[in-house]
């Protein structure tokens, strides 16, 4: 079982509206945790680091969450644009780094 | 742009041949990671070289290695190729005083 799991895996929205990434986690302890944007085929690009001390952080219509009682991150994407389609993905770090599958986001005009 | 660059981008081999794909760290990034990731998943971590030398490694077979350079460029080999292999690649590097990871543009492997 992955120790990070993402929800939903794909999400299809209208531009325009917002909508809410889910990751869950089990990696404990942790040191930070981190959410990318990867465009298909291109490498991941970071949106957020939250220390397990922060619990949220924004990054102009990209707003990250994190509970560290309940392990659980949310990435909020805000007034969405054609550009957001993308994968979004979670990583936790310990010692090393642990991916999440990912969320797929389709924005449709 | 996040300075690292990778190549090839894209490459095509055969079963049981091997591969060598390059990394060039962006400028003063001591460490560099190498990902897996296959289609419609996270990339999977292979391993991690610091000043030359490998300090991690997740779990991947021996016939995965990898080399650094006193420039800190990196290169992964993957020998006796399979089927399974077919992935995009990722390097990523990182300066010693910061946590973010920059990551490059990857190298499409595919095992025919």
């Amino acid at each position: 079982k992955n120790q990070v799991e993402q929800s939903p895996q794909s999400l299809i929205i209208l531009e325009g509206k917002n909508c809410t990434l889910q990751c869950n986690y089990t990696v404990s302890p942790f040191s930070n945790l981190r959410w990318y944007k990867q465009d298909t085929g291109r490498g991941p690009v970071s949106l957020t680091i939250m220390t397990f001390s922060e619990n949220t952080k924004s990054n102009g219509r990209y707003t990250a969450t994190l509970d560290a009682d309940t392990k659980q991150s949310s990435l909020h994407i805000t007034a969405s644009q054609l550009s957001d389609s993308a994968s979004y993905i979670c990583v936790v770090s310990n010692n090393d780094m642990r991916f999440g599958a990912g969320t797929r986001l389709t924005v449709k005009p | 742009e996040t300075g690292v660059t990778q190549s090839p981008t894209h490459l095509i081999k055969t079963r049981g041949q091997q591969v060598t794909l390059r990394c060039s760290s962006q400028s003063g990034h001591n460490t560099v990671s190498w990902y897996q990731q296959a289609l419609g998943q996270g990339p999977q971590f292979i391993f991690q070289y610091y000043r030359e030398e490998e300090n991690g490694r997740g779990n991947f077979p021996p016939r995965f290695s990898g080399l650094q350079f006193p420039n800190y460029s990196s290169e992964l080999n993957v020998n006796a190729l399979e089927l399974d292999d077919s992935a995009l690649y990722l390097c990523a590097s990182r300066s010693p005083w910061d946590r973010e990871l920059f990551f490059g543009e990857g190298s499409r492997l595919t095992v025919l």
